[in-house]
This record gives C-alpha cells, sequence and structure tokens, in this order.
C-alpha cells in the first residue's frame, strides 16, 4: 500500500515569511496525482494545490507553490509571505486507483506576528 | 454555489446503537466519499459512492455502510457504535470519475460523532 510521510508535526514562520512543508511518498506507479490540504480550525479540508505526476513542471497557487521531485517522491510545500490566515493543519495525499485519497499524519503550521 | 454540506454537525451515540450521517455534494458532482479522522488515526478512507454504487471501500468492517441517492446525495451509516468509532467524519465530492482521472476532491465540514 501507498504511504506518504510527513516528517515535521509541527512548524513556525513569522508573518511575511517564507515556509517549506516536507513530505515524502511510496509508491510503484508512474502516474497519479499528489495532493496538499490544508484544515483549520473549523475542520474543513481546503485545497491548496494538486499536482500531476506525468507533469515536470512545478504546480503554483498564488503564494503556494510546490517542489516536485518524482524520481526522489518527494513533494513539498513553499508558503511565501505567509499570512496569518495560513495557520492550520496540512495535510499532504496522495491518490491511489480507487480514487483513493492516502493522507500524511499532518504539519501544524504556526504563523507569528 | 453552495459546496459539500453535511448533518448533522454533532451526534452524541449511546454504544451499541446506529449512527446515520448525511451529506449533499456540490451541485454537478456525482461521486461521493467518505473518510474518518479520528484522533491518533489520522485520516482514513472509508468509501466511495459513484452513479449510485459503491466503487471502493477502505478498511472498515461492515458495520460501516452507507448508499447513495440518485439525486446523488449519501448516507453514512455506522451500525453497532463502538467507543472507538467516536471521530470526526468528512464527506467529500467530486466529480464524474473516468477510470483515475484525479478529479479533485472537496470536502465538507464533517459530523462529530460522539459514542458514549
Amino acid at each position: 500500500a501507498q504511504t506518504v510521510t510527513q516528517s515535521q508535526p509541527e512548524m513556525s514562520v513569522q508573518e511575511a515569511e517564507t515556509v517549506t512543508l516536507s513530505c515524502t511518498y511510496d509508491t510503484s506507479e508512474s502516474d497519479y496525482y499528489l495532493f496538499w490540504y490544508k484544515q483549520p480550525p473549523s475542520r474543513q479540508m481546503i485545497l491548496v494545490i494538486r499536482q500531476e505526476a506525468y507533469k515536470q513542471q512545478n504546480a503554483t497557487e498564488n503564494r503556494f507553490s510546490v517542489n516536485f521531485q518524482k524520481a526522489a517522491k518527494s513533494f513539498s510545500l513553499k508558503i511565501s509571505d505567509s499570512q496569518l490566515g495560513d495557520a492550520a493543519m496540512y495535510f499532504c495525499s496522495y491518490m491511489e486507483y480507487g480514487n483513493k485519497l492516502v493522507f500524511g499524519a499532518g504539519t501544524i503550521l504556526r504563523v507569528k506576528s | 454555489e453552495a459546496g459539500v454540506t453535511q448533518s448533522p454537525t454533532h451526534l452524541i451515540k449511546t454504544r451499541g446503537q446506529q449512527a446515520t450521517l448525511r451529506c449533499s455534494p456540490i451541485s454537478g458532482h456525482t461521486s461521493v466519499y467518505w473518510y474518518q479522522q479520528a484522533l491518533g488515526l489520522g485520516l482514513q478512507f472509508l468509501l466511495w459512492y459513484d452513479e449510485g454504487e459503491e466503487r471502493n471501500r477502505g478498511n472498515f468492517p461492515p458495520r460501516f455502510s452507507g448508499r447513495q441517492f440518485p439525486n446523488y446525495s449519501s448516507e453514512l451509516n455506522v451500525n453497532a457504535l463502538e467507543l472507538e468509532d467516536s471521530a470526526l467524519y468528512l464527506c467529500a465530492s467530486s466529480l464524474e470519475v473516468q477510470e483515475f482521472s484525479g478529479n479533485t476532491i472537496y470536502f465538507g465540514e464533517g459530523s462529530w460523532l460522539t459514542v458514549v
């Protein structure tokens, strides 16, 4: 079974600074999809960014970008110009056949003003 | 446009009882998913329904079941409740799935189930 590992249980960043959240995954597939979701205190999972494995170009969404290293099976999330509203739990996930999302354990991001 | 909606927000049940959670997908979405987020266990995939049929199932016992109605809304039923079933149950939806399309899955705010 595929696994997703987030090695940073908790991270802190100063407002307006940049932070990178790490994620590695294990798969033998060549075609798959990766996602980052954020879960604020409201508990709703909100999509941050999506990456298609067959695309070499790293996905970006405004202040959020990823560093996708397929060979290393690494999928890190970079948040630029951090804002107080970015404080949340961030989950890295891998979509396997059967439309099943496999999630990492999550990283709590704290933003300091 | 309304997102994924779930009810009830909170539910308290006694061990051995049955719980029913409901979900309405985003308009136009035909696939509905259920996930369990329990303390210490993280997010785990429960079920996927598409066009009224169960398409995939996670590693949960048969007392976790559900269905999808013709209007694409869905119910999750948990029978013979156990204390460890206490968790946040998240429903999600996506556009029609063609094999393995990687369609983005959108989540609701969840239903808290507490078993006492």
